[in-house]
């Protein structure tokens, strides 16, 4: 499996952007790079995910990078109900999630 | 509303009982998942049902068993609990009729074993 590198965890100010590093040297021509966050208590929560152009939701941007070897998750205007463990993974079509370790995120207010 | 419900959110079984949780899921989705989750680390995939095929992880232990009757809904059984099996339960669901869905998690169950 395609292995993806997030820093252990990260800390911002409340109403600041966000940006949330994501190294996937080793990934496929066929590997989708999706964002999943898991807030306190709750489920994992499914953010956005990319194959090779910048995407744009409402919850977050994703900016990868031209060789696709990292990827950047870009929360616009941090607020304290964005503090949460943050995942990168790299899927093939619907294939299974398999989690890494992920960045936890704390927010200042 | 709700679309993956998990079943009680708090379960306590005792050492070597088993105990049996459920997942229920309102999106008609044909794929369904469990994961478990210790403190401080990242979800685990036990094994999951494409529609009825049933797909186990290698180092899913024989502990573990599911059982999916129906779209709808899906079981974990734990044979014969140990303290290390104390964990939180996620249930995902996901459909193949569109390439690149997202997974729809519920809140899981956290168990604990005395």
């Amino acid at each position: 499996d395609a292995k993806t590198t997030q820093p252990n965890s990260m800390e911002s100010n409340e109403e600041e952007p966000v940006h949330l590093p994501c190294n996937h040297s080793t990934i496929s021509g066929t590997d989708y790079i999706h964002w999943y966050r898991q807030l306190p208590s709750q489920g994992p929560e499914y953010v956005i995910h990319g194959l090779t152009s910048n995407v744009n939701n409402r919850m977050a941007s994703l900016a990868i990078a031209e060789d696709r070897k990292s990827s950047t998750l870009i929360l616009h205007r941090a607020t304290l109900r964005d503090a949460a463990v943050y995942y990168c993974i790299l899927r093939i079509g619907n294939d299974k999630i398999i989690f890494g370790k992920g960045t936890r995120l704390h927010i200042l207010p | 509303d709700a679309m993956v419900i998990q079943n009680p959110r708090y379960q306590v079984t005792q050492f070597g009982k088993p105990v049996t949780l459920s997942c229920s899921q309102t999106l008609n989705h044909n794929v369904m998942y469990w994961y478990q989750q210790k403190s401080s680390q990242a979800p685990k995939l036990l094994f999951h049902y494409y529609d009825k095929d049933f797909n186990n992880e290698a180092d899913t232990p024989d502990n573990f068993q599911s059982r999916r009757p129906n779209t709808s809904f899906c079981f974990l059984d734990i044979r014969s609990p140990g303290l290390g099996d104390a964990a939180m339960y996620l249930c995902a669901t996901t459909t193949t009729g569109v390439s690149n869905q997202p997974q729809h998690f519920g809140d899981g169950t956290r168990l604990s074993i005395l």
